[in-house]
């Protein structure tokens, strides 16, 4: 089956800096990748995701990136704020075949 | 507000109990999902329901079972309960069958095994 692994596990960064977050998948079949993130108390909520039949998408301050030789794909927030502060996760899928496997997550921390 | 509503927020229960967990979908979602919430494993899949029908199973125990009734609400039954079942369980709800359809999930209910 799909494994996900993603790094790292905690990520503190200033306001306004760049941050990345990076995942692995084992499965060459996956085909969807969509990035959540869960603030305190709450469930997941999508926030981006993509197709691998596309390289890069951006929506704002959020792009993703997918390189399906390698088998990773990453998250990038730029500008970041106090409210990007959150657990991020990343997921992957095969079309109507498996439900989403979702990495660990990634505790964000931006500070001001 | 992701229109998924899990009931109730928190659950306090004795090892050896039984407890039901509830979910409303998203208006309109026919697929309903399952998820365990732990410190240490992430989100594990459970289980997946389709306008009533299970259509996949995760790491779903022997212990735990889930239906979803004709209005299309949900219920995860957990018996038998151990300490290391102590996690959050989400609900979440899409249009359809289709895995890339998005994933709307509710905010969760806290299950605490003492």
């Amino acid at each position: 089956g799909e494994n996900v692994e993603q790094h790292p596990s905690t990520l503190s960064v200033q306001e306004g800096d760049s941050a990345v977050i990076k995942c692995t998948y084992s499965d060459s079949a996956s085909n969807y990748f969509p990035w959540y993130k869960q603030e305190l108390g709450k469930g997941p909520q999508l926030i981006i995701d993509i197709r691998s039949n596309v390289g890069e998408k951006k929506d704002q301050r959020i792009a993703v990136t997918l390189n399906k030789t390698a088998k990773h794909f990453s998250l990038h927030i730029t500008e970041t704020q106090p409210e990007d502060s959150a657990v991020y996760f990343c997921a992957a899928s095969l079309l109507r075949n498996t439900p989403l496997v979702f990495g660990k997550g990634t505790r964000l921390s931006v500070i001001a | 507000d992701s229109g998924v509503t899990q009931t109730p927020k928190h659950l306090i229960t004795a090892t050896g109990q039984r407890v039901t967990l509830r979910c409303s979908p998203r208006s309109g979602d026919l697929s309903v999902y399952w998820y365990q919430q732990s410190l240490d494993q992430g989100l594990q899949f459970l289980i997946q329901y389709y306008n009533g029908e299970e259509r996949a199973k995760g790491n779903i125990l022997e212990r735990f079972s889930a239906q979803q009734f004709p209005d299309l609400h949900s219920e995860l039954n957990l018996s038998s309960l151990e300490l290391g079942d102590s996690a959050l369980y989400f609900c979440a709800s899409s249009v359809d069958t289709a895995y890339n359809s998005p994933l709307h999930f509710g905010n969760g209910t806290r299950l605490t095994v003492t």
